[in-house]
């Protein structure tokens, strides 16, 4: 069964400084890859996504994410971190062939002054 | 605006009661989701819906309903059969594996 990881619960930066969280996943094909954030007590907002081709994948607010194939992972990464960016990120994963997502268990960010 | 609308923001529940958690969109996407929401557990699927008067049993379905009579509306029943069902609710709706989701229930059973 597909899964996704997320190694790390909770994240703290400091502003200005880069940021990457990372997101590992376990699925018989390449599946298509999302990132979400969540502020708290909202709905999710869709940061990226990766469908196919380019590997480096340019999201809203400045994040991006990389597609590794051999490491299984999709890792997201900003360079200079705002205090707004502070919020919970969750990766999913869903098989391109049906609607079953999956989320992984969330890395919380924090960012300090 | 297109979206998806969840109402209320805030629920609070008895033991033993049902309650409906509402779920509308107006974005004419055919698929649509239930998720639940815990600390440090992330989003576990309750049940999806992929067409209208059809839905299928997500990873946690026991103790929670649904019903999908218009391409609209999703609405969720936590039953009393649901021995825990303090928690964030957050429904969706997806097209071209993509999904957008409305702001959540928070439902407290007092």
């Amino acid at each position: 069964a597909q899964s996704v990881t997320q190694p790390d619960i909770h994240i703290t930066v400091s502003e200005g400084a880069s940021l990457e969280l990372r997101c590992n996943y376990s699925y018989g094909a390449t599946p298509y890859l999302f990132w979400y954030v969540q502020s708290p007590g909202q709905g999710l907002q869709l940061l990226l996504k990766y469908f196919s081709g380019d590997t480096l994948v340019q999201g809203i607010k400045g994040f991006e994410a990389e597609f590794k194939r051999s490491q299984s992972s999709f890792n997201l990464r900003k360079p200079s971190v705002h205090w707004s960016d502070a919020a919970e990120y969750f990766c999913a994963v869903a098989p391109w062939n049906n609607n079953d997502m999956r989320f992984g268990a969330g890395t919380r960010l924090t960012v300090k002054p | 605006d297109g979206g998806i609308t969840q109402s209320p923001k805030y629920l609070f529940r008895k033991e033993g009661q049902n309650v409906t958690l509402s779920c509308e969109q107006n974005l004419n996407h055919d698929a649509m989701y239930w998720y639940r929401q815990d600390p440090g557990q992330g989003l576990r699927l309750i049940y999806y819906s992929q067409i209208v008067n059809d839905f299928q049993k997500g990873d946690i379905a026991e103790g929670y309903s649904v019903s999908r009579e218009k391409k609209e509306s999703f609405p969720l029943t936590v039953t009393s059969a649901q021995k825990n069902p303090t928690a964030f609710y957050l429904c969706a709706s997806e097209r071209g594996q993509e999904a957008f989701f409305g702001q959540g229930t928070r439902l407290t059973v007092v």
